[in-house]
């Protein structure tokens, strides 16, 4: 599986924007870039992915580089709701599992 | 759509005891996994179910490990002589049937099992 690289953690005030970075420079053609996020005591839940174009949900967006070696969360307005650890994780078609790194602990500050 | 649901949430157990955890899945959802969580890693991928069928089983899944779904539907997963290295989150995760590889997995809350 090829190999995402972040940031152990970070830290945002109350209703800023937040970017979460994700390298992944040995990203193949046709790896899938999924987020998933953590909150304390809970299983992971899916953010967002995408494969080349920026994408947008209700939760964040996903901005993905030219030549797709990293990608950027964005969450638009962060709430202390937002407080959880963000793993990045490339996913091959064909491939079920999803292999997760160490992700980015977030900390919101009121 | 209630989730996906784990039972027990908590078990504490003894070395050398067996144990047994049930995921539900999402109703109607074929596809189910299980992953294993240490304290402070990410999800490590166990093995998963397509229907009835298990499909892929990880290394991490020693021959103490069993997984079931006998109905395609429920499954479960067991500890045979639990050692104090089996203490983690075991987390169970569910997907539709047409669904591609961009699609995402439900993850439920997890049953965490100390080994004393």
């Amino acid at each position: 599986d090829a190999k995402t690289t972040q940031p152990n953690s970070m830290e945002s005030n109350e209703e800023e924007p937040v970017h979460l970075p994700c390298n992944h420079s040995t990203i193949s053609g046709t790896d899938y870039i999924h987020w998933y996020r953590q909150l304390p005591s809970q299983g992971p839940e899916y953010v967002i992915h995408g494969l080349t174009s920026n994408v947008n949900n209700r939760m964040a967006s996903l901005a993905i580089a030219e030549d797709r070696k990293s990608s950027t969360l964005i969450l638009h307005r962060a709430t202390l709701r937002d407080a959880a650890v963000y793993y990045c994780i490339l996913r091959d078609f064909g491939n079920e599992k999803l292999t997760f790194g160490t992700g980015t602990r977030l900390t919101i500050i009121p | 759509d209630t989730g996906v649901s784990q039972n027990p949430r908590h078990k504490i157990t003894k070395r050398g005891q067996n144990v047994t955890f049930r995921c539900d899945p999402i109703s109607e959802h074929n596809r189910l996994y299980w992953y294993r969580q240490t304290l402070g890693q990410g999800p490590e991928f166990l093995t998963y179910f397509q229907n009835e069928a298990q499909l892929e089983k990880s290394r991490l899944l020693s021959d103490r490990f069993s997984a079931e779904r006998p109905k395609g539907s429920f499954s479960t997963l067991e500890i045979q002589r639990t050692e104090q290295g089996d203490s983690a989150m075991y987390l169970c995760a569910s997907r539709p049937v047409l669904s591609g590889p961009g699609d995402t997995q439900y993850f439920g809350p997890g049953t965490r099992l100390t080994v004393l």
